[in-house]
């Protein structure tokens, strides 16, 4: 199993462009999440989906979008990048919500520097 | 917003020696977590207490729960190189969603 994975790795845009950041999973979980670190603090959640076809804004959610068509792949997408967009962004998928099973998986992250 | 606070933001240990890094909360929680990140990775779980549990191991981990004064402590015994990375715990409160700390940053000399 490949778990959480990312694409991509690194991306450099310049103010104004967008992108689409893609997150798929291999272990038929139900919740799927975005999240953006920042240096010092911490991740702060972005978008979730409790399942294919849903979404919810987090914590963050500003200047992103995304969509979950598939139960295995969710989306961030950026419409028109800012600097403050600089970023890594981790997807995570877990499970369900249960208070029991709510171990969260990560991808390996992606890195954005908005120029 | 942030729930879960980590102390001390960082620690340097020499190998064999413990560590231990604290995480305090704000509201009652469902689970608390604790996550690992090595430099340049994604987090890695390793280890859920539940809001009912006071102790719980793995391996050469223990962590602590005290839902009293809303914290958590996580004890590494007998470092390793391999230990280095950022150490962050996560709450869950009323629903599914975790709030992550800023993390702890430990540092294992050799």
């Amino acid at each position: 199993n490949a778990g959480v994975t990312q694409t991509p790795k690194f991306r450099v845009l310049k103010t104004g462009q967008s992108m689409t950041l893609l997150c798929a999973q291999d272990m038929n979980h139900e919740y799927m999440y975005w999240y953006r670190q920042d240096p010092g603090m911490g991740l702060r959640l972005i978008h979730y989906s409790v399942g294919e076809g849903t979404t919810a804004k987090g914590e963050v959610p500003d200047g992103y979008n995304v969509s979950r068509l598939k139960k295995q792949n969710f989306l961030l997408g950026l419409e028109s990048a800012a600097p403050s967009q600089t970023s890594v962004y981790f997807c995570a998928s877990s499970f369900s919500g249960s208070t029991l099973y709510n171990e969260q998986f990560f991808g390996p992250g992606t890195r954005l520097t908005v120029l | 917003s942030q729930q879960g606070e980590e102390d001390p933001q960082a620690l340097s240990i020499q190998e064999g020696e413990n560590a231990t890094m604290n995480c305090s909360y704000k509201t009652s929680i469902n689970n608390l977590q604790w996550y690992r990140q090595n430099s340049g990775r994604g987090l890695v779980h390793l280890i859920l207490i539940r809001s009912n549990e006071r102790e719980k191991h793995s391996g050469r981990l223990r962590v602590t729960l005290d839902t009293s004064k809303k914290s958590s402590s996580l004890l590494i015994t007998a470092s390793r190189a391999a230990d280095t990375a950022s150490y962050f715990c996560a709450v869950e409160s009323n629903d599914y969603k975790l709030s992550f700390g800023a993390g702890t940053t430990v540092t294992v000399r050799a």
